[in-house]
């Protein structure tokens, strides 16, 4: 079966533009998660979702948001775009909750000049 | 705070060879854990997982170990190959719900380089 899919794979923005990326879930995978990854912070959490209702959030700043479709298939936006948010962007899909066996997508590596 | 650290960065073996991965987590309160291997320009891909109720699982080619005593964990390799050869990542997370929805909190990471 396909895998957790992330569009797009590149982006390049300008300071202060937003942006927004996508993440289409394992068919019958209900909840979405994103983090973030830099060289300097590693892997940390933005948000999850599970059934189009946002359950957690981590501690990024309110430009960081998202949303799920009943669908399951997530995106989120970053407004304002900063210099430092230039990162590789990573989602990750599982069943329900209970089951944390996440699978990730290959993420999409944003660049913000 | 909630934190899962590395005690190496680095690790360079040779073929064949068995590598062990270490990694301490420091919220006595987590229930699973995880370890991921990523390679360039992937994402982090599945290995194995164990829950705190359990100290010893076994995948294929790979063992994790759980030291909940002195919140350690470890991923053990047998006979490492050049494919092995990633960034290899420890998370955890509590499974009481809402704080630890979706929320995996990942190790630094451990570049494991294996020569032929």
């Amino acid at each position: 079966k396909a895998g957790v899919t992330q569009t797009p794979r590149y982006l390049i923005k300008t300071r202060g533009q937003q942006v927004t990326l996508s993440c289409s879930p394992i068919s019958g995978h209900r909840s979405v998660s994103w983090y973030q990854q830099t060289p300097g912070q590693g892997l940390q959490f933005l948000f999850e979702y599970f059934s189009e209702t946002q359950r957690n959030k981590g501690n990024f700043p309110g430009r960081f948001s998202g949303r799920q479709f009943s669908n399951s298939r997530s995106e989120m936006n970053v407004s304002t775009l900063e210099l430092g948010d230039s990162a590789l962007y990573l989602c990750a899909s599982s069943l329900e909750w209970q089951n944390y066996g996440y699978t990730f997508g290959s993420g999409t590596r944003l660049t913000v000049v | 705070g909630e934190s899962v650290g590395l005690h190496l960065p680095t690790l360079s073996v040779q073929e064949g060879d068995n590598s062990i991965i270490n990694c301490a987590y420091s919220n006595s309160a987590s229930d699973y854990f995880i370890w991921y291997k990523q390679e360039s320009g992937k994402g982090p891909q599945f290995i194995i997982d164990i829950r705190s109720n359990m100290d010893k699982r076994q995948g294929q080619r790979v063992t994790v170990l759980l030291n909940k005593t002195v919140k350690h964990l470890s991923l053990q390799i047998a006979a490492t190959q050049p494919g092995d050869s990633a960034v290899y990542f420890c998370a955890e997370n509590y499974g009481a719900g809402g704080t630890s929805y979706g929320k995996l909190t990942f190790g630094q990471g451990t570049i494991l380089t294996v020569h032929p």
